[in-house]
């Protein structure tokens, strides 16, 4: 089945700086892939997501790129801000399980101000 | 909207208990999820329905039971509670496939302990 590791597990920046987080997926019929934003004791919220006949993904100051050949995808952060502090979490999705969304373990962001 | 509520929003369970985490939307979502999600863990699926009269296993099923009668309720079930059960639930919904039809909107989650 489908496995997707995501790295780096924590990550601290400064504010105003760039934040980058990358996930791998191993089922290459995965075709979606959402990122998901989880602050403390809240539920997890989509941030932005991209599909396989997409390259790259913009809204502001998120991005997702995504390398199909390469079976990896990121989420980029820039400008980050103190509210961007949470937990992010990648996800791919698989035909497996219906619409099943298989989750990475979790980036801790800290934006330190 | 209310989007997707659950009950309760914690529990205290002693080992054996049975308890029932309720989940409702109002989004006229045909699919519906269960998650657990371990401390510093990602989500778990546990079960998921494609609609009402329909359930499958997801990744951890065992020790849990579902039923999906209507469109909006998607209760789990937890039948004799074991420590390793103490998780935050989260259940979410979506449209089908499709463009649009991905994104799974979650539910507040339920906080088990077992004791």
């Amino acid at each position: 089945g489908e496995n997707v590791e995501q790295h780096p597990s924590t990550l601290s920046v400064q504010e105003g700086d760039s934040a980058v987080i990358k996930c791998t997926y191993s089922d290459s019929a995965s075709n979606y892939f959402p990122w998901y934003k989880q602050e403390l004791g809240k539920r997890p919220q989509l941030i932005i997501d991209i599909r396989s006949n997409v390259g790259e993904k913009k809204d502001q100051r998120i991005a997702v790129t995504l390398n199909k050949t390469a079976k990896h995808f990121s989420l980029h952060i820039t400008e980050t801000q103190p509210e961007d502090s949470a937990v992010y979490f990648c996800a791919a999705r698989t035909m497996e399980y219906g619409n099943k969304l298989v989750f990475g373990a979790g980036t801790i962001l800290r934006v330190k101000s | 909207n209310a989007g997707v509520t659950q009950t309760p929003k914690f529990r205290i369970l002693k080992i054996g208990q049975s308890m029932t985490l309720q989940c409702t939307q109002d989004m006229n979502h045909n699919y519906m999820y269960w998650y657990r999600q371990d401390p510093g863990m990602g989500l778990k699926l546990i079960y998921y329905s494609v609609g009402a009269g329909i359930t499958d296993k997801g990744e951890v099923p065992n020790g849990y039971n579902v039923s999906r009668s209507t469109t909006e309720d998607f209760p789990l079930r937890l039948e004799l509670a074991a420590p390793s059960q103490t998780s935050v639930y989260f259940c979410a919904s979506s449209y089908s496939f499709g463009q649009g039809g991905e994104t799974q909107y979650f539910g507040p989650g339920t906080r088990l302990l077992v004791l």
